[in-house]
């Protein structure tokens, strides 16, 4: 069934950093467009980052611009955030999610994965 | 940057109830840009409307979405235990990027 499945959080030191990846199934991940969206505890949902098809284009949230650094491997079906200069407030459940847009004319996001936690503490 | 306000922050309503959630602009939005999603506590979040009245796939149909420019509605009819949750807006803006509301809580 189509599938998302982050992996690589986990505690670090502010910062730090840390790689999170996301690998995908069930669909031709290829021919879509792939963002990050993050939840900090008790808070509502932040989008943070977009990559095109072929990673050619890339859009940043300001809170993450200049320190998360968004990129994937269509041969490996898997996306991916790096993400430098931790601080506390980055800690978060962080998504990955497919974007609608590039086929169709609507702005949505249709599967999410069930997320990574990542917590920025000394 | 367009602000997405969403009211009330939370709605006290029965099973079986109608509930009415409000999601204003803080510009106009186009109607192709704005969706609607649910989350359940511990859970990913899961698109409910597109297209601001469009229902995603295996959405129930007590589910509808309205509106247009800066004013758009979430309605669910004959709630359900389930349906129980926080509900949040989004749109994608000229940022570019999305941007959400702050969410309503739905609670019995």
């Amino acid at each position: 069934q189509v599938q998302l499945v982050e992996s690589g959080g986990g505690l670090v030191k502010p910062g730090g950093s840390l790689r999170l990846s996301c690998e995908a199934s069930g669909f031709t991940f290829s021919d879509y467009y792939m963002n990050w969206i993050r939840q900090a505890p008790g808070r509502g949902l932040e989008w943070l980052s977009y990559i095109t098809t072929s990673g050619g284009t890339v859009h940043y949230a300001d809170s993450v611009k200049g320190r998360f650094t968004i990129s994937r491997d269509n041969a490996k079906k898997s996306l991916y955030l790096q993400m430098n200069s931790l601080r506390a407030d980055d800690s978060a459940v962080y998504y990955c999610a497919r974007d609608g847009s590039r086929t169709t004319s609507y702005y949505y996001m249709d599967v999410w994965g069930k997320g990574a936690t990542v917590t920025v503490s000394s | 940057e367009i602000v997405l306000t969403q009211s009330p922050g939370t709605l006290s309503v029965s099973p079986g109830e109608r509930a009415t959630l409000s999601c204003r602009a803080s510009q106009s939005v186009s109607s192709s840009y704005l969706a609607w999603y649910q989350q359940k506590p511990g859970q990913a979040p899961r698109l409910l409307i597109y297209g601001a009245s469009s229902r995603a796939t295996g959405i129930p149909d007590r589910f509808s979405g309205s509106g247009s420019g800066t004013d758009f509605t979430l309605t669910i009819t004959r709630l359900e235990p389930e349906d129980f949750a926080v509900y949040y807006c989004q749109q994608y803006g000229s940022s570019p990027g999305y941007t959400f509301g702050q969410g309503t809580k739905l609670e019995i």
